[in-house]
């Protein structure tokens, strides 16, 4: 089993619909979340970084985490096509040597 | 401010033809350093990673190899290249082990196609 599981989609939507991402690990023991986005071609680059369960907002972003549910959203409002990319979940180990477990990345459409 | 230096940005290489991408990170000292290959498609696929001068680990076995020759500079290198090395080879960096995680900043990015 992945430590870390993420439905690779692709999930189009319309311009200005909410768009709903998640993942989820087997570890409990995780405690820092963090959400990549990854432009066509380009690397990935650090969205969100949360760390034990609740929200936290920046801008239309949303990161939420569940850790009771060993769960993890992404939610973004007011979609826009600039919104289209792979986003990919990313969970540090508890170990000290620091190997991220990524999710397999979902590709998100937004369509005007 | 740190940056990371990955090129180049694309490539394209017959079989059996060597190959040598290199990754240079600026601003920070000992940095953790990582190759990972994204097939289309796919997601992220570990190749090797560096706790510092010679120190690498592979993750699977292929085609391929990787040095460090100095602390921040990382190459991925194969000798004869292969039809299914083709993909987006992405170069890494993260803080030393035993600091808080802030993540990996991630390269550019080389698109390697093998014909």
């Amino acid at each position: 089993q992945k430590e870390v599981e993420q439905d690779p989609g692709p999930l189009s939507v319309p311009e200005g619909a909410i768009v709903s991402l998640n993942c989820t690990y087997s570890n409990s023991a995780f405690q820092y979340f963090m959400w990549y986005r990854q432009y066509s071609r380009k690397g990935p680059e650090l969205l969100m970084y949360t760390y034990s369960s609740g929200n936290k907002e920046d801008g239309r972003f949303t990161a939420q985490v569940d850790k009771s549910s060993k769960y993890i959203s992404l939610f973004i409002r007011d979609s826009q096509p600039s919104d289209s990319a792979t986003y990919l979940c990313a969970i540090p180990p508890t170990d000290s040597w620091g190997k991220l477990q990524f999710g397999a990345g979902t590709q998100v459409v937004v369509t005007p | 401010s740190q940056t990371i230096h990955q090129w180049p940005a694309t490539l394209v290489q017959p079989v059996g033809s060597p190959l040598s991408l290199e990754c240079t990170v600026e601003g920070t000292s000992n940095p953790n350093l990582y190759w990972y290959r994204q097939a289309a498609g796919r997601g992220l696929q570990l190749l090797f990673y560096s706790i510092g001068i010679d120190q690498i680990s592979s993750e699977v076995p292929q085609n391929l190899s990787a040095s460090r020759p100095q602390d921040r500079q990382f190459i991925l290198s194969s000798k004869k290249l292969l039809l299914s090395d083709s993909g987006f080879y992405l170069c890494a960096w993260s803080v030393p082990a035993g600091r808080k995680h802030y993540g990996y900043t991630f390269g550019s990015g080389t698109r390697l196609t093998v014909v």
